[in-house]
C-alpha cells in the first residue's frame, strides 16, 4: 500500500496568515492525490483533485501544487471558516489510502 | 441537489452482521462510482472500496476485503455495505461517497452513520 505522510498534525494560525500542509507519499503517485477538508461534526468536501485542480464552489484562497511524492496545501489569507482537519488522498494506486490529517486551530 | 443519506447504523455485538444503505438523490446514480469510507472516533479517514456503474468491478482496501462487501441497486440509487464479523475496531462513522465523473477523489459525501461495536 501507498502510504500517505501529512504534516504537521497540528496548526495554529491567525487570521489573514499563508498556511501550508504538507503530504509525502511513500512513492510517485503522478499527481493522483486530492485534499479533504472536515469541520467538526461534518462531512469530509473535496477541496483539490489532481494535485492542483480546484473543485467547483472551493475559495481560490485554496490551492494545491507539488508532483512525485511531495504535495502541498496551501490556504491564503486565513478566514475562520476555515478552521478544520485537512486529509490528502493518493488514488493512483489501490488500495487508495488518506493521510492522517492536519488539524487546523485559529491562534 | 446531490443527497446522500446513509442509513442502517447502530449498536451491534461483536462477530455479528450489519448492512448499510445509501440513498442517492439528485444526480444519475447510474452514471458513478460509488465509494464508502470510515472514520474511527478521533481519527482519520479509511478508505474502505469502490464499485463502478454496473458493479463489474469492485475495489476493496485488502485488510477489509474478507469482511465488507459492497454493492449497488441502480434501479432503487441505493449502495450497500454490507459487514460481517464485526469487531471493536470496526466501530466508525461510515461514509458513503459519489467519485467525480474521472472517477477518482470523492466529490459528495453522505453525513455518515454511527455503528458501535459492543457488547
Amino acid at each position: 500500500d501507498i502510504q500517505m505522510t501529512q504534516s504537521p498534525a497540528s496548526l495554529s494560525a491567525s487570521l489573514g496568515e499563508t498556511v501550508t500542509i504538507e503530504c509525502r507519499a511513500s512513492e510517485d503517485i503522478y499527481n493522483g492525490l486530492a485534499w479533504y477538508q472536515q469541520k467538526p461534526g461534518k462531512s469530509p468536501q473535496l477541496l483539490i483533485y489532481n494535485a492542483n485542480s480546484l473543485h467547483t464552489g472551493v475559495p481560490s484562497r485554496f490551492s494545491g501544487s507539488g508532483s512525485g511524492t511531495q504535495y502541498s496545501l496551501k490556504i491564503n489569507s486565513l478566514q475562520s471558516e476555515d478552521v478544520a482537519s485537512y486529509f490528502c488522498q493518493q488514488y493512483y494506486n489501490y488500495p487508495y489510502t488518506f493521510g492522517a490529517g492536519t488539524k487546523l486551530e485559529l491562534k | 441537489e446531490v443527497k446522500l443519506v446513509e442509513s442502517g447504523g447502530g449498536l451491534v455485538q461483536p462477530g455479528r452482521s450489519l448492512k448499510l444503505s445509501c440513498a442517492a438523490s439528485g444526480f444519475n446514480f447510474n452514471d458513478y462510482w460509488m465509494g464508502w469510507v470510515r472514520q474511527a472516533p478521533g481519527k482519520g479517514l479509511e478508505w474502505i472500496g469502490e464499485i463502478n456503474k454496473d458493479s463489474s468491478t469492485i475495489n476493496y482496501t485488502p485488510s477489509l476485503k474478507d469482511k465488507f462487501t459492497i454493492s449497488r441497486d441502480n434501479a432503487q440509487n441505493t449502495l450497500y455495505l454490507q459487514m460481517s464479523k464485526l469487531g471493536s475496531e470496526d466501530t466508525a462513522i461510515y461514509y458513503c461517497a459519489r467519485e467525480t465523473t474521472e472517477g477518482i477523489a470523492f466529490d459528495y459525501w453522505g453525513q455518515g452513520v454511527m455503528v458501535t461495536v459492543s457488547s
